[in-house]
């Protein structure tokens, strides 16, 4: 049971490039998240996935696109890597309608960007 | 919106000494609260939980109790060691139970 595996762990990118952050959880949860975490800032939710086929934004959506391509997988992608999206992303998941459900965490991508 | 108040700044404390770390919660709806913890160069993972007024979680020597009436789960810890350093953030669920509202953490250091 290997929980919610992120790849790649560290990535660097020029202004510009567009690259792919994937997430994959196996404790078939039907919800998924996408946060940045940056110095001082705690965790800032992207875009979230309740459920297979629905995604909404959350708190700092600007720059990023996601798929939720089946139960198990979520992505995120940055069309134009900027600088200022220069941070270390955390994918999780959790099962939802179950109050007090916790969410389980992935390792993280230690994202630059030049 | 829903939102988590930590006390600001690291905290530095000496081996076997108390730990108390402040979290104050916005009172809107009935929310869940959580303590998560992040050790060097890893995600975050649960360290305890509390899903109504009253409830006490623990875990590892940690306790937080889930008070209402001060909109307070502050995390306490008796005697820490050096292994328990690392961040640790308070949350509240929000949106319905689907989603999290994270505070900004606070660095803890123990010494020796």
């Amino acid at each position: 049971n290997a929980g919610v595996t992120q790849t790649p762990k560290f990535q660097v990118l020029k202004t510009g490039q567009s690259m792919t952050l994937q997430c994959a959880q196996d404790m078939n949860h039907n919800s998924m998240y996408w946060y940045r975490q940056d110095p001082g800032m705690g965790l800032r939710l992207i875009y979230y996935s309740a459920s297979e086929g629905t995604t909404d934004k959350g708190e700092v959506p600007n720059g990023y696109n996601v798929s939720r391509l089946n139960k198990r997988e979520f992505s995120l992608r940055l069309e134009s890597a900027a600088p200022s999206q220069t941070s270390v992303y955390f994918c999780a998941s959790s099962e939802s309608g179950v109050k007090g459900n916790e969410q389980f965490f992935g390792p993280g991508t230690r994202l630059t960007v030049l | 919106g829903d939102s988590v108040t930590q006390m600001e700044g690291p905290v530095t404390l000496s081996e076997e000494a108390f730990l108390t770390i402040n979290c104050t919660y916005t009172a809107t709806g009935y929310p869940s609260l959580f303590w998560y913890v992040q050790y060097p160069g890893e995600g975050l993972q649960l360290l305890l939980k509390a899903t109504k007024a009253d409830d006490k979680g623990s875990n590892k020597g940690f306790e937080a109790t889930y008070r209402k009436e001060t909109t307070s789960f502050h995390l306490e810890k008796g005697s820490v060691q050096v292994s328990d350093s690392a961040v640790y953030f308070c949350a509240r669920t929000t949106g319905g139970n689907n989603r999290l509202a994270f505070g900004k953490g606070n660095q803890v250091v123990v010494i020796p």
